[in-house]
């Protein structure tokens, strides 16, 4: 079946360590995302691609760094210098055309991510 | 001020009750979003609509573009629409959301 796969469900990242969270996606879109949600708090944007070798910073980039080499991958990088990564983390995409007015984004089941 | 502030934050229902969630937004939209997301934190969209009213089982979506706001109505509520609902609205790069509103229906 189409859709997105995040892994790992669960992620631990010790002090000093980066970590690399995948996202995947079968649907042929160009547009991917990802955000952060935190408790009692509305998703937000970290980082996204409209296009393959392509990404713009989102809100809250700092301390996050991605890559785009194919369409279908969007893997997110937590690097040491975030200092609080301890959320929940979730990606998404859409599809071609007006990805934004015209398309509903789809989303991975998500990442749960905690620090040692 | 969130761009999109939801309300209520949190609701208990009995089962067979309507409810409404409500949604209102500050920016200009090309759409508008109403997502639900269950306690494991899978989201799934529910409805997309830049104008009117929309419907799908016993969810309704409705938007006032001139009063900038939306509201989420689900007839006969049922246990399992317990979840969070989430209003987001799209901008040139991607969705900014609101906070949610945690549903829970009690049988």
């Amino acid at each position: 079946d189409g859709g997105i796969t995040q892994s790992p469900k669960y992620l631990f990242r010790k002090e000093g360590q980066n970590v690399t969270l995948s996202c995947e996606q079968n649907l042929n879109h160009d547009a991917m995302y990802w955000y952060r949600q935190d408790p009692g708090q509305g998703l937000r944007l970290i980082y996204y691609s409209q296009i393959v070798n392509d990404f713009q910073k989102g809100d809250i980039a700092e301390g996050y760094s991605v890559s785009r080499e194919k369409k279908e991958s969007f893997p997110l990088t937590v690097t040491s210098a975030q200092k609080n990564p301890t959320a929940f983390y979730l990606c998404a995409s859409t599809g071609t055309g007006d990805p934004l007015a015209k398309n509903i984004q789809y989303f991975g089941a998500g990442t749960r991510l905690s620090v040692l | 001020k969130n761009e999109v502030e939801q309300s209520p934050q949190n609701l208990t229902a009995q089962e067979g009750e309507f409810i409404t969630i409500n949604c209102s937004y500050s920016v200009g939209i090309s759409a508008l979003h109403w997502l639900q997301q269950h306690p494991g934190g899978g989201i799934v969209s529910l409805f997309m609509l830049s104008s009117g009213k929309k419907k799908h089982g016993r969810l309704i979506a409705t938007i006032n573009i001139q009063e900038k706001h939306s509201s989420l109505h689900i007839t006969a509520s049922h246990p399992r629409d317990s979840a969070v609902y989430i209003c987001a609205v799209t901008d040139r790069r991607a969705l900014t959301f609101g906070s949610g509103t945690r549903l829970q229906v009690q049988p």
